[in-house]
C-alpha cells in the first residue's frame, strides 16, 4: 500500500503570493491532519479535516485554509504568503478509531523569498 | 505553557551503546497518548513507540523502549545497541484525549551517531 503523499516535495514562492499544497492520505484512512515545521522546531498543528469536516484548528491567521475532497485528499491553502511561513509542511492521515494511527508524509518544503 | 518539554537539543552516542532521550509532558486530562516520532535529513516523521496513559507496561518495540513514569510526567526513549542508521532529530509527541486528535510536539533532540 502507498503511504500518505504529498506533492510537490519542494516549491518556491514569493512574498504575496498565493500556494496550494496537496496529500493523499493512505486507503481507507479518513482523517488528514496538516503541520507546519519550522527550521529547528517541531511541528505546529495547523488543521484537521475528517469526513471532509474541519476538527480542529491550531492557533494560525486565516491566511491559512484547508478541504478535504470525497477520497479523502486534502489541500492546504495559504495566501498573502510571508517569509515566515516558510517552512516544511507535513500531512498526516490516521483512522479515528485508532489511538496512535498515525502516518505522516514526507512533507513539502516551501521556501518564500 | 509548553505541552512537551525535551531539554536535550543535541546528543552523541557511540555506536552500539545505548542511548536516552529525555521527555517531560503537560497535560491535566486523565487520557492521552505519548509518542516518539524519528526526523531523518528528508524530512519524514517516522512512528517508533507510543504509550498510551492507561498502559500498564512500559511500551517496546524491537530496540526502542519507552520509561514512562506518569507521576513524573515523563515518557523518556531509550535506543538500546545504536546504529549508524540511528542518527536523525528525533520528536516527543502527545495527543490530549482519545481518538485521533492533534499531536502536540516537543522541540527535538539530534541523536549523532559515532562509528
Amino acid at each position: 500500500d502507498a503511504g500518505v503523499t504529498q506533492s510537490p516535495t519542494h516549491l518556491i514562492k514569493t512574498r504575496g503570493q498565493h500556494v496550494t499544497l496537496r496529500c493523499s492520505p493512505i486507503s481507507g484512512h479518513k482523517s488528514v491532519s496538516w503541520y507546519q515545521q519550522v527550521l529547528g522546531q517541531g511541528p505546529q498543528f495547523i488543521f484537521q479535516y475528517y469526513e471532509k469536516e474541519e476538527r480542529g484548528r491550531g492557533n494560525f491567521p486565516d491566511r491559512f485554509s484547508a478541504r478535504q475532497f470525497p477520497n479523502y485528499s486534502s489541500e492546504l491553502n495559504v495566501n498573502a504568503l510571508l517569509l515566515g511561513d516558510s517552512a516544511l509542511y507535513l500531512c498526516a492521515s490516521s483512522l479515528p478509531e485508532r489511538n496512535y494511527g498515525y502516518t505522516f508524509g514526507s512533507g513539502t518544503r516551501l521556501t518564500v523569498v | 505553557a509548553q505541552k512537551i518539554t525535551q531539554t536535550q537539543p543535541g546528543m552523541f552516542v557511540q555506536e552500539k551503546e545505548a542511548v536516552t532521550l529525555d521527555c517531560t509532558y503537560d497535560t491535566s486530562d486523565p487520557s492521552y497518548g505519548l509518542f516518539w516520532y524519528k526526523q531523518p535529513s528528508s524530512g519524514e516523521m517516522i512512528f517508533l513507540i507510543y504509550q498510551g496513559s492507561y498502559d500498564q507496561q512500559n511500551a517496546t518495540e524491537g530496540r526502542y523502549s519507552l520509561n514512562f513514569q506518569k507521576a513524573r510526567k515523563s515518557a523518556n526513549l531509550v535506543i538500546s545497541a545504536s546504529q549508524l542508521g540511528d542518527s536523525a532529530m528525533y520528536f516527543c509527541a502527545m495527543r490530549e484525549g482519545q481518538g485521533d486528535y492533534k499531536l502536540s510536539f516537543g522541540a527535538g533532540t539530534t541523536v549523532t551517531v559515532r562509528a
